[in-house]
C-alpha cells in the first residue's frame, strides 16, 4: 500500500470548517484513500472513502486532486466532539478474498478550539 | 444494530501468563481483524479471520494467535506475556474484509502487563 504523509497536528477554532491534508504521492490506480478518526480511548471510526471522485457524506467531504497525489478531509462545521486524530490511509481493494488490514501512519491530532 | 463487541475492556495479567480476548462483530460481518495499538508503534495490524480461516497476519510472534467461530465471533489469544504486550488491542469487523467497506471498530481491550 502507497504511504501516506500528515501534518502531525493542526489546530481549528469551533464552528470553521476543518480541512486536513494529506500526501500520497506514490499512489497506484487501484488505490482507494479512505479515512478513519480515533477519539481519545476508543477504537478508530470510518469516515470516509474515494478513488479519484470527490466524495460527501454526512460526516466530511473528501476532495482529492486530478493527479491523486494528494487529498483534503473537510469537516464543515468542527464541534470540540471532532477533537481527534484523523489518519489517511491509501489501498488497494482486492477483488478476492485476503484482507491485509489497514496500515495506519501517525495521523493528524485536530485539536477544535472552542 | 449492536457494534463491535470487546470483552474485557480491560485486564492485567502477569510476565508469562497468557491471555484470550474476545470480539464479537456486528451481526452478519463475516470478517474480523485484530490490531494492537502501542504509543511507539501506533495502530499495527494482527491478523484477519474470514469465515474462520486466518486470510492474512501481520508481522508478530508467534505467540499472538486467534481463530473465528462459526457465528463469527473471535478470540485472540497472547501466550508467554512479555511487558512490552502492553497495549490497547482493537479488534474491526466488516461484511467481507474488503477494503471498499468500512471496518467497525470495538472500543477495544486495554491489557497491561506487568
Amino acid at each position: 500500500d502507497a504511504k501516506t504523509t500528515q501534518p502531525t497536528s493542526m489546530d481549528c477554532a469551533e464552528g470553521r470548517a476543518a480541512n486536513l491534508p494529506c500526501n500520497h504521492s506514490t499512489i497506484s490506480g487501484n488505490e482507494y484513500v479512505y479515512w478513519y478518526r480515533q477519539i481519545h480511548s476508543q477504537g478508530p471510526q470510518y469516515i470516509i472513502h474515494g478513488l479519484k471522485n470527490n466524495e460527501t457524506n454526512e460526516m466530511a467531504s473528501l476532495i482529492i486532486t486530478e493527479d491523486r497525489k494528494s487529498s483534503t478531509l473537510i469537516l464543515p462545521h468542527a464541534t470540540l466532539r471532532d477533537t481527534a486524530v484523523y489518519y489517511c490511509i491509501v489501498r488497494v481493494m482486492y477483488s478476492g478474498g485476503g484482507a491485509d488490514g489497514l496500515t495506519f501512519g501517525k495521523g493528524t491530532h485536530l485539536i477544535i478550539q472552542p | 444494530k449492536a457494534g463491535v463487541t470487546q470483552t474485557p475492556r480491560y485486564l492485567i495479567k502477569t510476565r508469562g501468563q497468557q491471555v484470550t480476548l474476545s470480539c464479537s462483530p456486528i451481526s452478519g460481518h463475516r470478517s474480523v481483524s485484530w490490531y494492537q495499538q502501542t504509543p511507539g508503534q501506533g495502530l499495527q495490524f494482527l491478523f484477519e479471520y474470514f469465515s474462520e480461516t486466518q486470510r492474512n497476519k501481520g508481522n508478530f510472534p508467534g505467540r499472538f494467535s486467534g481463530r473465528q467461530f462459526s457465528n463469527s465471533r473471535s478470540e485472540m489469544n497472547v501466550s508467554t506475556l512479555e511487558l512490552g504486550d502492553s497495549a490497547l488491542y482493537l479488534c474491526a469487523s466488516s461484511l467481507t474484509g474488503r477494503a471498499n467497506y468500512g471496518y467497525t471498530f470495538g472500543s477495544g481491550t486495554r491489557l497491561t502487563v506487568v
